[in-house]
């Protein structure tokens, strides 16, 4: 198994822009997790998916930040606009059941400008 | 109080020490602990699941204390190659929400 794959790896974006960042998880996983990594404030849970619908989103920032997951091998984290605050690393992640352990993607670094 | 509480250390040891780190959680309710690893600029990686009756993988314990709502990492014989940030994740709310730590930084030396 390919285990989650993440893309870009990097993004360089002014502020205003939109960027979409991607996700693929692993086959026959049932739940998918966003979170955002900064060095003051850790791993944050942002949003998190069972069987394609969202389940919890109030770790969402604000109305900025929208995700979707049209289906069970397919997710977006989309932000618009994007400002320098929202530079760190966002991580997808997903699981085969409820309580079970997480299988991380390679992450993807945004920097806003 | 955070969900999920850990000291961020650095822990600098040795090679060779045993070194321990707790992780506490305010959720009673809580039924999944797990610690993982993260070397820096990668994804956390799990270590290993922690269970009610505390478990072993090699030079690695996990031990759940449910009362004082805790749970803690043992590592023996520390090895260079063990220097990453711990984490602990603890299950939190309801449904499936996994509440990560801050994480633990630890640094074995010759």
């Amino acid at each position: 198994d390919a285990g989650v794959i993440q893309s870009p790896r990097h993004e360089v974006t002014e502020m205003g822009q939109e960027v979409t960042l991607r996700c693929k998880p692993i086959s026959g996983h049932d739940y998918l997790f966003w979170y955002r990594q900064t060095m003051m404030r850790g791993l944050e849970l942002l949003i998190y998916f069972n069987n394609n619908v969202p389940i919890d989103d109030s770790g969402m920032p604000e109305d900025r930040f929208s995700a979707k997951m049209p289906n069970a091998s397919f997710s977006t984290l989309k932000i618009q606009p994007s400002e320098p605050r929202d530079s760190a690393v966002y991580f997808c992640a997903s699981s085969f059941s409820g309580g079970s352990p997480l299988h991380f993607g390679n992450g993807t670094r945004l920097t806003v400008t | 109080r955070k969900e999920v509480e850990q000291d961020p250390g650095p822990f600098n040891v040795p090679e060779g020490a045993t070194v321990a780190f707790n992780c506490t959680y305010s959720n009673s309710a809580s039924q999944s602990f797990f610690w993982y690893r993260q070397d820096c600029r990668k994804e956390p990686k799990l270590l290993m699941s922690v269970y009610s009756s505390g478990n072993e993988d090699g030079r690695f314990t996990a031990q759940l204390n449910r009362a004082s709502q805790y749970i803690s990492l043992l590592i023996r014989d520390s090895k260079l190659s063990d220097s990453a940030t711990y984490l602990c994740v603890v299950e939190t709310g309801t449904a499936s929400k996994l509440t990560f730590g801050t994480g633990t930084r630890l640094q074995v030396t010759l």
